[in-house]
């Protein structure tokens, strides 16, 4: 089967530093994809990894380690506004694309 | 903007009634997906399209499930004599089709069934 874990949810102050891990076991893999989700929203991009390494975006990095079966998300100088679900997603070889279930972040003052 | 649009937002059925979704992707994608997503879950994959050509279907998809596009633009996706257990937000998304490809989301439809 497919396994894809993370945190069910985390707790963070605003304008501290979060990390957010993701281990997966798939049978394929085309790369990594962490999205955002606000509550009753749909799902927004956030970055893509396919090769081992820090992949840095303003707020936000992704990290992969591909051997290990390991992402997480880096989000630096949080905002009230960053509190949302983020999602681990893995693309497998036949272009199906499996998910977390999702970290639920809460930014507090 | 013209990103992935879905209709409707928000439909509330009665059990054992025929409801259909509808999902235009972005213009110049190929590729447009569906998935069913849960409360405190991450969205299910249930089957894509390259083109108009249905490429793959998850298990997830009962007989029950069917999902077009015929003309390889928007999709529709029916599910017939509803259940209690298919109360849950239906997300379509849509990408390039390239390799490795980024899927961009709907606002999703979100079905009840009473």
């Amino acid at each position: 089967g497919q396994n894809i874990d993370q945190p069910t949810e985390m707790t963070a102050t605003e304008g501290a530093i979060v990390q957010i891990n993701c281990t997966y076991q798939t049978s394929g893999f085309n790369g990594l994809f962490w999205y955002q989700q606000h509550a009753g929203e749909a799902p927004t991009f956030l970055s893509y990894n396919v090769l081992d390494g820090l992949e840095e975006k303003g707020r936000f990095s992704s990290f992969l380690s591909r051997s290990k079966g390991y992402s997480y998300l880096l989000l630096k100088e949080l905002q009230m506004k960053d509190s949302a679900s983020y999602l681990c997603a893995v693309s497998l070889d036949n272009n199906d694309m499996r998910f977390g279930a999702g970290t639920r972040l809460t930014v507090k003052p | 903007d013209t990103g992935v649009s879905q209709n409707p937002r928000h439909k509330i059925t009665k059990r054992g009634q025929n409801v259909t979704f509808r999902c235009d992707p972005i213009s110049e994608h190929n590729r447009l997906y569906w998935y069913r997503q849960t409360l405190g879950q991450g969205p299910e994959f249930l089957t894509y399209f390259q083109n108009e050509a249905q490429l793959e279907k998850s298990r997830l998809l009962s007989d029950r499930f069917s999902a077009e596009r015929p003309k390889g633009s928007f999709s529709t996706l029916e599910i017939q004599r509803t259940e209690q257990g298919d109360s849950a937000m239906y997300l379509c998304a849509s990408s390039w089709g390239t390799r490795t490809d980024t899927q961009y989301f709907g606002p999703g439809t979100r079905l009840t069934v009473l």
